[in-house]
């Protein structure tokens, strides 16, 4: 079981740039999260999935879209990324409400 | 609106050692709280859950404890290890559905040194 895998692992882009941020889960979890963390906050909720298909927003939705196309997947895209953005990003997933298991993170640059 | 306050925001103590580290919630309704370990780097993972009427409960060293009434909650590491070196995230769940029922603490960053 690889649990929770995210990737890339680091990426640095231009004000402007768009990426998308993979995140896969191999335990069949129907929920499915994504997180940002800033230094000296607790994190924050940007999006969320209770199954293939279904998304909705979190606390801080604005300036990212997810897909959930595949139940194992959850991506989380920023169309025109902002240096207010730069942040460390989580993905977890959870069987239901349940514990949530999380990746190891994406460190994202925006210069 | 919703808040957990965890303090220490940071301590520092010796291998050996033990430590308690502290959560004050305002969460409601209340369904659950959970503590969870973050090393440098990585995502974090949990060690304890507590619902309302469980006071208390360990994973190892690690003892949670839950104050309903006061709503108040500590995670206590007895015989700390180096390994211990992590930041320490209350969260306090307002219920089951998934949405954004989870309130996160910033965490209290904890150092071992030998």
């Amino acid at each position: 079981n690889a649990g929770v895998t995210q990737t890339p692992k680091f990426r640095v882009l231009k004000t402007g740039q768009s990426m998308t941020l993979l995140c896969a889960q191999d335990m069949n979890h129907e929920y499915m999260y994504w997180y940002r963390q800033d230094p000296g906050m607790g994190l924050r909720l940007i999006h969320y999935s209770v199954g293939e298909g279904t998304t909705a927003k979190g606390e801080v939705p604005d300036g990212y879209n997810v897909s959930r196309l595949k139940k194992q997947n959850f991506l989380l895209g920023l169309e025109s990324a902002a240096p207010s953005q730069t942040s460390v990003y989580f993905c977890a997933s959870s069987y239901r409400g349940q514990t949530q298991y999380f990746g190891p993170g994406t460190r994202l640059l925006v210069l | 609106k919703n808040q957990v306050e965890q303090s220490p925001q940071s301590l520092i103590i010796l291998e050996g050692k033990n430590c308690t580290l502290q959560c004050n919630y305002t969460v409601s309704p209340f369904s659950n709280l959970r503590w969870y370990k973050q090393d440098t780097g990585r995502g974090p993972v949990s060690l304890t859950i507590m619902t309302f009427s469980e006071n208390t409960k360990s994973n190892g060293r690690y003892t949670a404890t839950l104050d309903a009434d006061t709503k108040q909650s500590s995670l206590h590491i007895t015989a700390s290890q180096l390994s211990d070196s992590a930041s320490y995230i209350c969260v306090v769940s307002a219920g089951k559905a998934a949405g954004n029922k989870l309130t996160f603490g910033g965490g209290t960053r904890v150092l071992v040194k030998p």
